[in-house]
């Protein structure tokens, strides 16, 4: 089955530590996106990439880094500076980054810091 | 700065009954998507308006575009129970690579 795979599905963290969040897909899709939805709020782009190798910010990409060594895959690390990352994380991937192509959303990573 | 504003964030209906979900931007965008997502669920693509006056219709939602009067609605007709979920709109910049999103209109229809 083609798909967008997010692990974990739910990741806790203890302050001061660094995490990365898994996005794999197999639909072929040359651009990545990764969004935040906080409780009762719309997603906000956190960064996205158009091609391997390349990647740029969202808007609010402060506190978070990408990598895109494969097609396939956009890890996203939350890191320690992020000074408020409980939300929910999600992965997108659309077929060719500038077209009417619509982004399909993975299931999402719910990471909660204790 | 491009804004986006929703219109209602809640919306209680009853079954068989019409509505309509409005979404506002502040400024010039190439295109216009609408999702929907259950509670805890990720999100589903619903429809994507290209130009002024496009006019999508799936099922009992149907979504059109006003570029001119940078609005989108989300006309709900006849709901039932499984319409119930949070319905956003986004409006894209950078040909679909940056999307902005509304806040999201929590629907809920009651029987």
């Amino acid at each position: 089955d083609g798909g967008i795979t997010q692990s974990p599905k739910y990741l806790f963290r203890k302050e001061g530590q660094n995490v990365t969040l898994s996005c794999e897909q197999n639909l072929n899709h040359d651009a990545m996106y990764w969004y935040r939805q906080d409780p009762g709020q719309g997603l906000r782009l956190i960064y996205y990439s158009q091609i391997v190798n390349d990647f740029q910010k969202g808007d609010i990409a402060e506190g978070y880094s990408v990598s895109r060594e494969k097609k396939e895959s956009f890890p996203l690390t939350v890191t320690s500076a992020q000074k408020n990352p409980t939300a929910f994380y999600l992965c997108a991937s659309r077929y060719r980054p500038r077209s009417t192509d619509t982004q399909y959303f993975g299931p999402g990573t719910r990471l909660t810091v204790l | 700065e491009l804004k986006v504003e929703q219109n209602p964030l809640f919306l209680s209906m009853q079954e068989g009954k019409n509505y309509t979900i409005y979404c506002n931007y502040s400024t010039t965008s190439d295109r216009l998507y609408w999702y929907r997502q259950d509670p805890g669920k990720s999100l589903e693509s619903l429809f994507v308006l290209l130009s002024n006056g496009a006019v999508k219709q799936e099922g009992r939602l149907m979504a059109s575009l006003d570029t001119k009067a940078r609005l989108s609605t989300l006309h709900i007709t006849a709901a039932v129970h499984d319409l119930s979920a949070t319905y956003f709109c986004a409006v894209s910049m950078e040909y679909g690579n940056k999307l902005v999103f509304g806040a999201g209109t929590i629907l809920r229809v009651k029987s």
